[in-house]
């Protein structure tokens, strides 16, 4: 299995630039989570679908996010318009259904973001 | 969500075992005890899980204490390869999501 795959791996751009990070589960797998990490406040959940369907986003840090999954098989997260402070490594992982929550959630290897 | 407690960092020796702890005194009783680990510039990855019973893998053991407040990550012979944050996680069984605190920190030494 080729894992989560997420493009780009980094990304260098401008304040006030649209930022766009794309994400393909693993095949099969019903729910996908998109995650910021950043040093000050560690990794964070800002949304996470089920089946497609956005279940929780309170995560979300204000209205220049948003997250979209139109198939099982791709997710983007875009940000519009950037700031410096939207730096950070942003993580996809997905996992299988979570009727049992022993589920294991794989991630991505993430998307390094710099906005100047 | 249950809150959890783990050293900041730690420190081991190679081919050493090392014991992770975490405490989680507000687990529920449907909650299973998740660990992963975070290696330099990677995504967070899968280690072990349990429920009540100790469980053993190809990476690591978790024992889980009797009343479940406390669990501990077993690497029975640390590697250079081994140096991560690991984070222990409680997740419930109504939960689709991880929730991260700021796990442990573990150094290496050849």
């Amino acid at each position: 299995d080729a894992g989560v795959i997420q493009s780009p791996r980094h990304e260098v751009t401008e304040m006030g630039q649209e930022v766009t990070l794309r994400c393909k589960p693993i095949s099969g797998h019903d729910y996908l989570f998109w995650y910021r990490q950043t040093m000050m406040r560690g990794l964070e959940l800002l949304i996470y679908f089920n089946n497609n369907v956005p279940i929780d986003d309170s995560g979300m840090p204000e209205d220049r996010f948003s997250a979209k999954m139109p198939n099982a098989s791709f997710s983007t997260l875009k940000i519009q318009p950037s700031e410096p402070r939207d730096s950070a490594v942003y993580f996809c992982a997905s996992s299988r259904d979570r009727v049992f929550s022993g589920n294991t959630i794989y991630f991505g290897e993430g998307s390094w973001l710099t906005v100047v | 969500d249950a809150k959890t407690t783990q050293p900041n960092s730690m420190e081991s020796n190679e081919e050493e075992p090392v014991h992770l702890p975490c405490n989680h005194s507000t687990i529920s009783g449907t909650d299973y005890i998740h660990w992963y680990r975070q290696l330099p510039s990677q995504g967070p990855e899968y280690v072990i899980h349990g429920l009540t019973s100790n469980v053993n893998n190809r990476m690591a053991s978790l024992a889980i204490a009797e009343d479940r407040k406390s669990s501990t990550l077993i690497l029975h012979r640390a590697t250079l390869r081994d140096a991560a944050v690991y984070y222990c996680i409680p997740r419930g069984g109504s939960q689709g999501n991880l929730i991260f605190g700021k796990g442990t920190k573990l150094s290496v030494k050849p």
